[in-house]
């Protein structure tokens, strides 16, 4: 089972910051099938990028992915106020798929 | 864009069985692999199944296989989870997700399991 490990746990920014989120795995995640999506209370989570760095249809160019080895990065450039949620990985290469444990991002 | 809808979900006790379903509209389902993911209280989302747009292919979460069976009626535009010999660390909200292959694209808002005598 590959494990993935999100940090931090909550990142407190303002808007117009950036934001840098990582979610590193345990082992190599076949084909960088690696996807971000951003969650909301109350509402479904939201595809944001797949394959490590392609942007989800109708997906802000602000949200951005990559990758280096096993570990993988979601960056917000110039967060908006609708930009603070929660943020998870997910990796669909391998069964069984799996979550990181997510990464709040709070307004300071 | 599809919509999905679970139902099912309650109280039942440690060693019951419910049954889960999942109603799609705006799209059919044949298209997209179809999964359940749950994520118990104050815990992170865990995959529990999935299952091949035809049905021949089916993949379990190691702790459920035996106990739970996901299957599909495409005719129906429908998906479902039979849970059997439940525990208590079932207890959750499960999501009906769907996606082309393996991503996840599409998540139905959730049906509370709760095993508890």
């Amino acid at each position: 089972e590959i494990v993935l490990t999100q940090s931090p746990g909550t990142l407190s920014l303002s808007p117009g910051d950036s934001a840098t989120l990582s979610c590193r795995a345990s082992q190599s995640v076949s084909r960088n099938y690696l996807a971000w999506y951003q969650r909301k209370p109350g509402q479904a989570p939201r595809l944001l990028i797949h394959t490590a760095s392609t942007g989800a249809p109708g997906i802000p160019d602000r949200f951005s992915g990559s990758v280096s080895g096993t570990d993988f990065t979601l960056t917000i450039s110039r967060l908006e106020p609708e930009d603070f949620a929660v943020y998870f990985c997910l990796q669909y290469a391998t069964s069984p798929l799996t979550f990181g444990g997510g990464t709040k991002v709070e307004i300071k | 864009e599809v919509q999905l809808v679970e139902s099912g979900g309650g109280l039942v006790q440690p060693g019951g069985s419910l049954r889960l379903s999942c109603a799609a509209s705006g799209s059919t389902i044949n298209k997209y692999w179809m999964n359940w993911v749950r994520q118990a209280p104050g815990k992170g989302l865990e995959w529990v199944a999935n299952i091949k747009q035809d049905g021949s292919e089916e993949y379990y979460l190691d702790s459920v296989k035996g106990r739970f069976t996901i299957s599909r009626d495409n005719a129906k535009n429908s998906l479902y989870l039979q849970m059997r010999s439940l525990r208590a660390e079932d207890s959750a909200v499960y999501y009906c997700v769907a996606g082309y292959g393996w991503l996840i694209d599409y998540w139905g808002q959730g049906a509370l399991v709760t095993v508890s005598s």
